[in-house]
């Protein structure tokens, strides 16, 4: 099975910062890599799939990279509702798995 | 807009069999460019692929899960089901469903989510 690796599990940053997630897979994916925002209280939402496409009504704030291994997600400049959890998440093979989250809090 | 709904209970004692139904609106369960599954997250944990089913009746379950899990399809009904058995405290959990592309994999429409708690 394929695990993912995100850092850091948590940040503290400022409405306006640029900020970014790294996310690791245990062997080579590709390009098989989606991001999902989760706020409080609610079911995650797409925001990027295969490594840097945007999915449609996201921010163009939010960007990805990465491909094989090594993946980032980048929030270029924090908004106040920006200040939540993130997830990675492999769709190279079964069993597709989640990173075990970033929460980005305000500092 | 397709909106997913999941319903079940929000009890269940141990060593009993979990439920769960999610309803497709807004699309048709039966399109060929998607499967329909369902994640699960404890809480204040992280998120737990559990398994796939396409309209066919095609599945693919997560293998930590798979001697307890079955997933069923109703196209007549546009609703997809889960049946986790043999359940633990550690199976308490909010249970999204959620629709996944069969291009790049991704889950682009879930559920509200529904919080299933394991206790007697």
């Amino acid at each position: 099975d394929i695990q993912m690796t995100q850092s850091p599990s948590s940040l503290s940053a400022s409405v306006g910062d640029r900020v970014t997630i790294t996310c690791r897979a245990s062997q080579s994916i590709s390009r098989y890599l989606n991001w999902y925002q989760q706020k409080p209280g609610k079911a995650p939402t797409l925001l990027i799939y295969g490594a840097s496409s945007l999915q449609s009504g996201v921010p163009s704030r939010f960007s990805g990279s990465g491909s094989g291994t090594d993946f980032t997600l980048t929030i270029s400049s924090l908004q106040p509702e920006d200040f939540v959890s993130y997830y990675c998440q492999q769709s190279y093979s079964s069993p597709w798995a989640f990173g075990q989250g970033t929460q980005v809090e305000i500092k | 807009q397709v909106q997913l709904q999941e319903s079940g209970p929000g009890l269940v004692k141990p060593s009993e069999t979990l439920s769960l139904t999610c309803t497709v609106s807004g699309g048709s369960i039966s399109s060929s460019g998607y499967y329909w599954g369902w994640i699960r997250q404890p809480p204040g944990k992280g998120l737990e692929w559990i398994g796939n089913i396409y309209y066919t009746g095609i599945t693919y379950y997560n293998p930590s899960l798979e001697s307890r899990v079955t997933m069923s399809v109703d196209t007549s009904k546009s609703q997809f089901s889960l049946s986790l058995s043999s359940v633990t405290a550690a199976d308490t959990a909010v249970y999204y469903c959620a629709r996944r592309s069969t291009s790049w994999f991704y889950f682009d429409y879930w559920g509200q989510g529904a919080l299933v708690t394991v206790s007697s």
